[in-house]
């Protein structure tokens, strides 16, 4: 079956400190893959996406991912945490046309 | 950029009424719109596909006769909560398309929070 994980549900980092959060997809085909940011009662952003072209794809607010089909993970990074990055972040692989959503991870940034 | 605009942003109505949500694409023709659900602190998930002019698809175990959703243009998809009762209390979010059922990327709105009292 077609699915997404994100492991971790909640993140924990100290200010300038690196970002990882975890995605991993299961599914026959490699799928285009998003990362998107929700803050508190708003939409989501997109973060940036994965669309079969280069595998380490940079996104906005200094955010990146690298799509590694051997693992099958799109895991996003951002080298150095903000306080404004306290946010939900979902991964979303397109499976059967639509976006899946993982369960989300909430971050956490320590001043 | 691509901006889609959600009305409204907030509401509240007594159970057994019917409350309206409007999704716009304000800069932007969308083929396809989707809407999602989403409850506090979980995932979102979808609840239809709707393409303008034709009837939604419905995901399983959405009831189409409590929510209807209307695509009558290329800007505008409305869902329509009928006869809500507090379990229908949550998070609703819509998303919109430019080409083709899923283009490789959707734009969301900016949800509207319902609460049934």
């Amino acid at each position: 079956a077609q699915s997404v994980t994100q492991l971790g549900s909640h993140v924990s980092v100290s200010e300038g400190a690196l970002v990882l959060l975890r995605c991993n997809y299961s599914s026959s085909v490699p799928p285009y893959l998003f990362w998107y940011v929700q803050y508190p009662n708003q939409g989501l952003q997109l973060l940036l996406k994965y669309t079969s072209a280069a595998t380490l794809v940079k996104g906005i607010n200094g955010f990146e991912a690298e799509f590694k089909k051997s693992e099958t993970s799109f895991h996003l990074t951002k080298p150095s945490a903000h306080m404004s990055d306290a946010a939900e972040y979902f991964c979303a692989p397109l499976l059967n046309e639509k976006l899946t959503f993982g369960t989300g991870t909430r971050l956490t940034i320590i001043p | 950029g691509a901006v889609v605009s959600q009305h409204p942003s907030w509401v509240i109505c007594k159970s057994g009424t019917s409350v309206k949500i409007e999704c716009r694409s304000l800069d932007f023709q969308a083929t396809t719109m989707f809407w999602y659900r989403q409850f506090p602190k979980q995932s979102l998930m979808l609840m239809a596909t709707s393409n303008e002019g034709s009837k939604a698809t419905y995901e399983q175990g959405v009831e189409k006769d409590k929510f209807l959703i209307n695509h009558a243009s290329l800007t505008l998809s409305t869902l329509t909560v009928t006869s809500a009762h507090p379990e229908d209390s949550s998070f609703y979010i819509c998303s919109a398309s430019k080409g083709g059922v899923m283009n490789t990327e959707a734009f969301f709105g900016q949800g509207t929070r319902l609460t049934v009292v």
